[in-house]
């Protein structure tokens, strides 16, 4: 058990560029979520997939955010023409059904 | 819509002192219930769950929770507390079936010498 990976863990970018966080599961976790935690609240439901399927998505997750998961295995979270109210830690968990979230450190994403 | 509590936003506590961390939910049906904590920088730690069964939950690190049905509460506990325990620590429910984690606001941990 390696853990739930995320990379980077900080990215600085300006606003209106794109940028994209990669989370690599716990391998035998067919089930994936992000979460956005911004500073002083707890982390915020943005999305989930089991296997390669999006099953839920946030009213969070604006026209400008999307999440791939194409073979079940690593996830992408891409944001566009981003904003300073994008600033926030993006979390990426996994489990599998009936087992608890295992969180990784998060990427940190900073808009100047 | 569901929803967690944690009405402390600080606590203090000294090293050696015993410790209680309050959540409270509201949701129709008894969720799945977590405890989780977060060093600055780092991701959410599992401390403890509670699907079913015995209401009192061990965890690790010496942690456990009490889950009150009627009280619609998931309190932690720590008999002695250790200045490695200062964190932010974190309530949070599933609905059955666990789809996706509703978070508290957070309690921050100090533990004083």
């Amino acid at each position: 058990d390696t853990g739930v990976s995320q990379n980077p863990r900080h990215k600085i970018t300006k606003r209106g560029q794109n940028v994209t966080f990669r989370c690599d599961p716990i391998s035998e976790h067919n089930r994936l979520y992000w979460y956005r935690q911004t500073l002083g609240q707890g982390p915020e439901f943005l999305t989930y997939f089991q296997n390669e399927a999006q099953l839920e998505k946030s009213r969070l997750l604006s026209d400008r955010f999307s999440a791939e998961r194409p073979k079940g295995s690593f996830s992408t979270l891409e944001i566009q023409r981003t904003e300073q109210g994008d600033s926030a830690m993006y979390l990426c968990a996994s489990s599998s059904w009936r087992e608890p979230q295992h969180f990784g450190d998060g990427t940190r994403l900073s808009i100047l | 819509a569901q929803s967690v509590t944690q009405p402390d936003i600080h606590i203090t506590v000294s090293e050696g002192a015993s410790l209680e961390l309050r959540c409270n939910y509201s949701y129709g049906a008894t969720p799945y219930l977590f405890w989780y904590v977060q060093s600055p920088g780092q991701g959410l730690q599992l401390l403890l769950k509670y699907f079913s069964g015995d209401t009192l939950v061990q965890g690790i690190k010496g942690f456990e929770a009490e889950f009150k049905r009627s009280q619609s509460s998931f309190n932690l506990r720590k008999p002695s507390v250790h200045w490695s325990d200062a964190a932010e620590y974190f309530c949070a429910v599933a609905p059955f079936g666990g789809n996706k984690l509703v978070f508290g606001a957070g309690t921050i941990l100090r533990v004083k010498s």
